[in-house]
């Protein structure tokens, strides 16, 4: 069955560099998340959205911005890094069905980016 | 809000035997999901099961099973037979939408 996938897979940055993840969410699948997971932590949720809108914003920097695009794909945009972006982001897809329920999430292999 | 807490940061079990990893969760949403994550040395995010808050019947998949205790808040899960391939960090987490997670379990396989 068809994961979500998400490019690039490896990422190295300077400081005050921007960088511009992907994520492609499995077919049909009409909600994309974005989490951050910083080195022995655990994945913090920075944004959604449901059907090309943002539906839901957590601890996400104001240096950062996202969008879902009309073929539900959805980009992450990170401007002037700092050494503390480093971590693994993850992107995760739902089904969110009616609405308002929410369908299970399935997590994207995630992007692993680090910033000199 | 939710909060999810994972009182225990490592555990190990011998192969073949069964271990119980706990979770507690508070929440004020009357709809939400539990689930469990797996997350290998890989760093995968790996479903590896899921609880809907209404539903009294505890899920079960394969040899994993949870322990749902709605009015106590607690969500713990069960591996039955462990296998070496079950080694890995283990998450709570809540959702009504968002996912808020645990700060894990780190699960040891002794051969």
């Amino acid at each position: 069955a068809a994961g979500v996938i998400q490019s690039p897979r490896h990422l190295i940055k300077e400081k005050r560099e921007t960088a511009t993840l992907k994520c492609y969410p499995i077919p049909r699948h009409d909600t994309v998340y974005w989490y951050q997971q910083g080195p022995g932590q655990d994945p913090q949720f920075l944004i959604s959205f449901y059907e090309k809108m943002q539906s839901d914003k957590g601890s996400i920097p104001d240096r950062f911005s996202a969008q879902q695009f009309s073929d539900y794909h959805s980009e992450l945009n990170m401007s002037s890094l700092e050494l503390g972006d480093s971590a693994l982001y993850f992107c995760a897809s739902s089904l969110r069905t009616s609405g308002e329920y929410q369908e299970t999430q399935y997590f994207g292999p995630g992007t692993r980016l680090l910033v000199l | 809000a939710q909060t999810v807490t994972q009182s225990q940061p490592e555990m190990s079990v011998q192969e073949a035997e069964t271990v119980t990893l706990s979770c507690t969760y508070d929440t004020s949403e009357s709809d939400y999901y539990l689930f469990w994550y797996k997350q290998p040395p890989s760093r995968q995010m790996i479903l590896v099961i899921r609880q809907e808050a209404y539903k009294q019947q505890n899920a079960t998949e394969n040899r994993f099973s949870v322990n749902f205790q709605k009015a106590a808040k607690s969500f713990s899960l069960k591996i039955s037979d462990s296998q070496l391939g079950d080694a890995a960090m283990y998450f709570c987490a809540s959702s009504n939408e968002k996912l808020t997670f645990g700060t894990g379990t780190r699960l040891t396989i002794i051969p």
